[in-house]
């Protein structure tokens, strides 16, 4: 079964800083998707950003990118110049596509110290 | 453009009631549809995912049951609630592309 790590219960930066949060995850499959979403206090959760495993580019969605390691099973988010905004939990998801099934990690905790 | 409603927000409900929480997706066919839950300052754990109507799949031996009545339209029930079915329940609806998108998630309290 496929499972995903986060390895990082609780991280914390300083606004306008840049933080990396890590993620790995297990499977034998060589086509899927990664995600990160966020989670604030709402508890709305909210798509960050999207990794085909095919694309060899890194994803980018502003000031969010991530540094995808396939052969590695690595899959970390990169947010640049932390605004108070960005405080959340942060999931790492892991699907197949199609009809397969999401599969998250527990999160991550992020504070941004102003 | 697909939205995700899901109701109620909130329930407190006493332990031995029966439970119903709806999820209903506009703007989609034939997604799949999930129930997760959530624990205070912890993971998603999947409770049910249906590629289809009638087709449930359940990932956790639990006191809680699924059904999906209509291609847009999933239901999370139980008929005797526990103390330990506390928690944030989210639907959430996703297509070829993978990515869920969620609904804004119902907090259940058994007293």
């Amino acid at each position: 079964a496929q499972t995903v790590t986060q390895s990082q219960p609780e991280m914390s930066v300083q606004e306008a800083e840049t933080v990396t949060l890590s993620c790995t995850y297990d499977t034998s499959e060589s086509d899927y998707y990664l995600f990160w979403y966020k989670q604030p206090p709402s508890r709305q959760m909210i798509l960050v950003i999207r990794q085909e495993a095919y694309k060899q580019q890194n994803a980018t969605e502003n000031r969010f990118s991530v540094n995808f390691q396939k052969a590695a099973k690595s899959f970390s988010l990169k947010i640049s110049d932390s605004q108070l905004g960005d405080a959340a939990m942060y999931f790492c998801a892991y699907s197949r596509g199609g009809a397969q099934k999401l599969v998250f990690g527990q999160g991550t905790r992020l504070t941004i110290n102003p | 453009s697909q939205t995700i409603h899901q109701w109620p927000a909130t329930l407190v409900q006493p332990v031995g009631s029966p439970l119903s929480l709806e999820c209903t997706v506009e703007g989609t066919s034939n997604p799949n549809l999930y129930w997760y839950r959530q624990a205070a300052g912890r993971g998603l754990q999947l409770l049910f995912y249906s590629v289809g109507i009638g087709q449930i799949s359940s990932e956790v031996p639990q006191n809680l049951s699924a059904s999906r009545p209509q291609d847009r339209q999933f239901i999370l029930s139980s008929k005797k609630l526990l103390l330990s079915d506390s928690g944030f329940y989210l639907c959430a609806w996703s297509v070829r592309a993978a990515e869920a998108f969620f609904g804004q998630g119902t907090r259940l309290t058994v007293v």
